[in-house]
């Protein structure tokens, strides 16, 4: 049982480049979401998908888009890359908004 | 005020010791309080899950949830060194209520060091 599966698990940019990150989970979860973290800010949501069909923004949407694939696949793009968004990135899901939320091992993520 | 407060630390105490963390909250809708531990390069995972107030016990950890003062707290006993590990507390509202988000909100963490 895998859980929650991110690619890649490192990544250098140049300002301006653009990628997807890429989630995917096994446990017929709902719910899905992407975070930043950053030193002595903690997690900041970034979207969220309660259900497959939907999206939300979280926090601190911009510069950033999603798409739920289907019910396990959930993809975050950065369209034109910036230095501010050098992060940790982590993908999560849940089986409802109140559930406890499982993680992936995250995303590290450098824009030079 | 931030939704949640959680004293950052970092927090260094002696193998053995009893470990003490905490968050506090403001919004009175939240019913839904876990604890997560994050192992430096990791990413989060879940060790305590509470529904409402009351406590919860597994294990060297108890869960104490205090509605009425809108405290929570996370004990460890007997710590080890494995425990060093960065805490986060997160609560939710009920989803369904119309009195919350739907997601959790998270605490900033706090920093765990057990020194052998």
């Amino acid at each position: 049982n895998a859980g929650v599966t991110q690619t890649p698990k490192f990544q250098v940019l140049k300002t301006g480049q653009s990628m997807t990150l890429q989630c995917a989970q096994d446990m017929n979860h709902n719910s899905m979401y992407w975070y930043r973290q950053d030193p002595g800010m903690g997690l900041r949501l970034i979207y969220y998908s309660a259900s497959e069909g939907t999206t939300d923004k979280g926090e601190v949407p911009n510069g950033y888009n999603v798409s739920r694939l289907n019910k396990r696949e959930f993809s975050l793009r950065l369209e034109s890359a910036a230095p501010s968004q050098t992060s940790v990135y982590f993908c999560a899901s849940s089986l409802g908004g109140q559930d406890a939320y499982t993680f992936g091992s995250g995303t590290r993520l450098t824009v030079v | 005020q931030k939704e949640v407060e959680q004293d950052p630390g970092p927090l260094s105490v002696p193998e053995g010791a009893i470990v003490s963390l905490n968050c506090t909250y403001s919004n009175s809708a939240f019913q839904y309080f876990m604890w997560y531990r994050q192992y430096s390069r990791k990413g989060p995972e879940l060790l305590m899950y509470t529904y409402s107030s009351g406590n919860k016990e597994d294990g060297r950890f108890t869960a104490q949830v205090d509605k009425s003062s809108k405290y929570i707290s996370l004990f460890i006993r007997d710590s080890q060194p494995s425990d060093s590990a960065t805490y986060l507390c997160a609560m939710s509202a009920d989803p369904y209520s119309g009195a919350g988000s739907y997601q959790l909100t998270f605490g900033k963490g706090t920093k765990l060091s057990v020194i052998p």
